[in-house]
């Protein structure tokens, strides 16, 4: 079974510097892998997501992901942070390609502070 | 277009009472699910559908039951509730030729059960 481990719960950081999201993957096959993002108290809205092709993957809002396959990685990046960046963000991956299912991890509460 | 749309946003109920989570979305897509969220747990897969008439378990299903008499139409059923079942449940719509790739999350209704 596939699993996804995002390696810190909480990310304190200042307004400006910049941040990277951890995210590990289990898989045997081929990955189909998201990061999703939730405002306080709002539904998801999806960043990114990488399918195939280019390793590293741009998104919505200036975040950047790298799929690294020999690392079962997919950390999410950003140069530099704003206050309305304030959110708590989710690695996915499916777990049967686009007619699979996914499978969350759980979930890394990023805080810029000014 | 709404897009997905959840009713109620709040509710609370005591332990055995039923009631229904309605999610509806009006764009057409095959493809619906449930999650629900708890804290430090990400989002879990409770049911999904492929289509009006399908419907199949996910991760999480025990205590649940839903139906798609429609395209439009998802609801969520709990039958006799528990605290366990306390959590921010998220309706999701797809079309089915993208599946989990483009999925278009509702804004969530948070239960409580006493």
């Amino acid at each position: 079974a596939q699993s996804v481990t995002q390696l810190d719960s909480q990310v304190p950081v200042f307004e400006e510097a910049p941040v990277e999201l951890r995210c590990n993957y289990s898989s045997s096959v081929s990955v189909y892998l998201f990061w999703y993002v939730q405002y306080p108290n709002q539904g998801l809205q999806l960043l990114l997501k990488y399918l195939s092709g280019s390793t590293l993957v741009k998104g919505i809002n200036g975040f950047e992901a790298e799929f690294n396959k020999s690392q079962t990685s997919f950390h999410l990046r950003k140069p530099s942070v704003h206050i309305s960046d304030t959110a708590e963000y989710f690695c996915a991956v499916s777990d049967g390609g686009s007619q699979g299912n996914l499978i969350f991890g759980k979930g890394t509460k990023l805080s810029v502070k000014p | 277009n709404a897009g997905v749309t959840q009713t109620p946003k709040f509710q609370v109920l005591k332990t055995g009472q039923s009631m229904t989570l309605q999610c509806a979305q009006d764009m057409n897509h095959e493809y619906m699910s449930w999650y629900r969220q708890d804290p430090g747990m990400g989002l879990r897969l409770i049911h999904y559908s492929v289509g009006a008439g399908i419907t199949d378990q996910g991760e999480v299903p025990n205590g649940y039951n839903v139906s798609r008499s429609t395209t439009e139409d998802f609801p969520l059923r709990l039958l006799s509730a528990a605290p366990s079942q306390t959590s921010v449940y998220f309706c999701a719509s797809s079309p089915a030729w993208t599946g989990v790739l483009e999925q278009y999350f509702g804004p969530g209704t948070r239960l409580t059960v006493t």
